[in-house]
């Protein structure tokens, strides 16, 4: 089946710094990926949706400019939190798909903890 | 606002018994899926139901669906500890956007 990896699994950073998290399809390659973030006890909600080669598109009240989202080829897309802090600590959660209607394979996670 | 509201927040149930939880969205869909979720890691699709389909099965698994009623019910038969997780319901519209419900946290007591 499909593998999606993302890297690293879990990162604690200050308050201020920027981190980047990756996510990579391993088997396929994806034109669509989904970014999401869970807070503790809570569903996913999606934060943006991009696709290779063009600019992600931004659930409302999702800071473009805090969470900048790259999908350079068709395995590779990257979140980076800039300015992070404590707030932002969560699950970030990616998902990627071949083409639109395809099932979404889901990452692993990411638990960013910022102090 | 958030499509897909589940209900029990939370179920405790003991081994063998069935645990049934229940989804609600607001709007049309493609299809609507279940998710399970253990503790810190990440999601494990169980299956899909497309909107034109009113039950599908895998394994122990029992998904319906009733548009008219924007609803979904997923039933896990002779539950066992390992099945402890929290599931999510999650509707797909277009552009293959999933919207995820509130979820359900099963607990299966041995």
């Amino acid at each position: 089946g499909a593998v999606v990896s993302q890297h690293p699994s879990w990162v604690i950073c200050k308050s201020g710094t920027s981190v980047k998290i990756e996510c990579r399809s391993l088997d396929f390659q994806a034109t669509t990926m989904f970014w999401y973030r869970q807070f503790p006890k809570q569903s996913l909600m999606l934060m943006a949706t991009s696709n290779e080669g063009s600019k992600a598109t931004y659930e409302q009240g999702v800071e473009k400019d805090k969470f900048l989202i790259n999908h350079a080829s068709l395995t590779l897309s990257t979140l980076t939190v800039t300015s992070a802090h404590p707030e932002d600590s969560s699950f970030y959660i990616c998902s990627a798909s071949g083409r639109a209607g395809d099932t979404q394979y889901f990452g692993p996670g990411t638990r960013l903890t910022v102090l | 606002s958030q499509q897909g509201e589940e209900d029990p927040q939370a179920l405790s149930i003991q081994e063998g018994e069935n645990a049934t939880m229940n989804c609600s969205y607001k709007t049309s869909i493609n299809n609507l899926q279940w998710y399970r979720q253990n503790s810190g890691r990440g999601l494990v699709h169980l299956i899909l139901i497309r909107s034109n389909e009113r039950e599908k099965h895998s394994g122990r698994l029992r998904v319906t669906l009733d548009t008219s009623k924007k609803s979904s019910s997923l039933l896990i038969t002779a539950s066992r500890a390992a099945d402890t997780a929290s599931y999510f319901c999650a509707t797909e519209t277009s552009g293959s956007r999933l919207t995820f419900g509130e979820g359900t946290q099963l607990t299966v007591n041995p």
